[in-house]
């Protein structure tokens, strides 16, 4: 079972910032957090990771709670292009990546 | 460089016959992955390759399925017997050494009828 968990479904107008929550209370010590997305009929893509520290990037900001059992993603200003799968993953490495049904974020006009 | 490439896009078999996909990473990437994906759900691990060395491999992945890396280079994932359970999108990735994130081809769909 994965070891996250997200809401199925989201909505976000656009140019808003997208909260992206998710939960990981079971997270070890030397396990990372891990963002991707998948758009309709395309392979993953991935957006951001982290440790215990919050993180930015060009496309994304990850806040992760001082206790780490959660965390969340945010994109800026969302565009319609943002509509998309987004996955929530932990784990120690790279290749032991436990996927969930992540949630659908739905980017409305 | 135009990233992960994956052939054939799309495969439809019938129950029984053998299939094996395709996978070229991007270039200078020495790792890499096969996922599974069904509708609906996230990928599943499968497999993992540093350079031509398989180093690690799920307990889905069951004796019908066998993937290679020769040369550290292209990789190739084989179904033998298809069944209809082996529908999905088959996925490769790929990362550099010292990377963490992996990037994604576009995949492999597979219909077994």
């Amino acid at each position: 079972d994965a070891k996250t968990t997200q809401p199925p479904s989201m909505d976000c107008a656009e140019g808003r910032a997208a909260n992206l929550p998710c939960n990981h209370s079971t997270i070890s010590g030397n396990e990372y957090v891990y963002w991707y997305r998948q758009i309709h009929s395309q392979g993953p893509q991935y957006i951001i990771h982290g440790l215990k520290n919050n993180e930015t990037n060009e496309m994304a900001s990850l806040i992760i709670t001082e206790d780490r059992k959660s965390s969340t993603l945010i994109l800026p200003h969302a565009t319609l292009r943002d509509t998309a799968v987004y996955y929530c993953i932990v784990g120690g490495s790279n290749y032991q990546l436990i996927w969930g049904a992540g949630t659908k974020l739905i980017i409305k006009p | 460089d135009t990233g992960v490439s994956q052939d054939p896009r799309h495969k439809i078999t019938k129950r029984g016959q053998n299939v094996t996909f395709r996978c070229d990473p991007i270039s200078e990437h020495n790792r890499l992955y096969w996922y599974r994906q069904t509708l609906g759900q996230g990928p599943e691990f499968l497999t993992y390759f540093q350079n031509e060395a398989q180093l690690e491999k799920s307990r889905l992945l069951s004796d019908r399925f066998s993937a290679e890396r020769p040369k550290g280079s292209f990789s190739t994932l084989e179904i033998q017997r298809t069944e209809q359970g082996d529908s999905a999108m088959y996925l490769c990735a790929s990362s550099p050494w010292t990377g963490d994130e992996q990037y994604f081809g576009p995949g492999t769909r597979l219909t077994v009828t």
